[in-house]
């Protein structure tokens, strides 16, 4: 089993800064089967990136994903008051689960 | 437009069981693999369970199985989880999720959740 690790677990930025946040898995990631979600208080999760790199429908040049094997990275590019939230790392490829997220808050 | 609306959500006492329904609609319910994933208060989120779209092939985490079971209703487009032997610590907010596919886990869409809370 692929277990995801998410640093830090806490960003404190403010808007227009960049935020980088970073997935490590236990093991290499079969083929690209990475995701992020994005979830805001009292909401359900939204997909943002999978495939590693590729954006859901309707998400935001801004956010861009990246990485191979077992470090991945979700980036933001320009924080806008809507992106502070918690987000998300899945595998979701033979090993199914979720890393312990990350907070992004305002400064 | 997707949605998914869970329910049967509630308060139950340590060892009873409950079961949750999610009524699908906005498409084609049997073309998809569904999951279930969790949210304890103030936690993360915790893949518990999928289905794949026929229906033949289930997975679960190692924290439910045996006790909790995924099964779904092509025909009336619900899918549902049986949870037995419920424990404390399976208090959680459940959500329902489409896969974007036949047999995946890449969760496109989530209902809002309903809440099941574990208590004497």
């Amino acid at each position: 089993e692929i277990v995801l690790a998410q640093s830090p677990g806490t960003l404190s930025l403010s808007p227009g800064e960049r935020a980088t946040l970073s997935c490590r898995a236990s093991q290499s990631v079969s083929s690209s089967y990475l995701a992020w979600y994005q979830q805001k208080p009292g909401q359900a999760p939204r997909l943002l990136i999978y495939g590693v790199s590729s954006r859901a429908t309707g998400i935001p040049d801004r956010f861009s994903g990246s990485g191979s094997g077992t470090d991945f990275t979700l980036t933001i590019s320009r924080l806008e008051p809507e992106d502070f939230a918690v987000y998300y790392c899945q595998q979701y490829g033979s090993s199914r689960g979720f890393g312990p997220g990350t907070k992004v808050d305002m400064k | 437009e997707v949605q998914l609306l869970e329910s049967g959500g509630g308060l139950v006492q340590p060892g009873g069981s409950l079961r949750l329904s999610c009524a699908a609609s906005g498409f084609t319910f049997s073309n998809y693999a569904m999951s279930w994933v969790r949210q304890a208060p103030g936690k993360g989120l915790e893949w518990v369970c999928s289905v794949i779209a026929s229906g033949s092939n289930t997975y679960y985490a190692d924290s439910v199985k045996g006790r909790f079971t995924i099964s779904r209703d092509n025909s009336k487009n619900t899918l549902y989880l049986q949870m037995n032997s419920v424990r404390v610590d399976d208090t959680a907010v459940y959500y329902c999720a489409k896969g974007t596919g036949a047999v995946t886990t890449l969760l496109g869409y989530w209902g809002q959740g309903t809440l099941v809370t574990v208590s004497s």
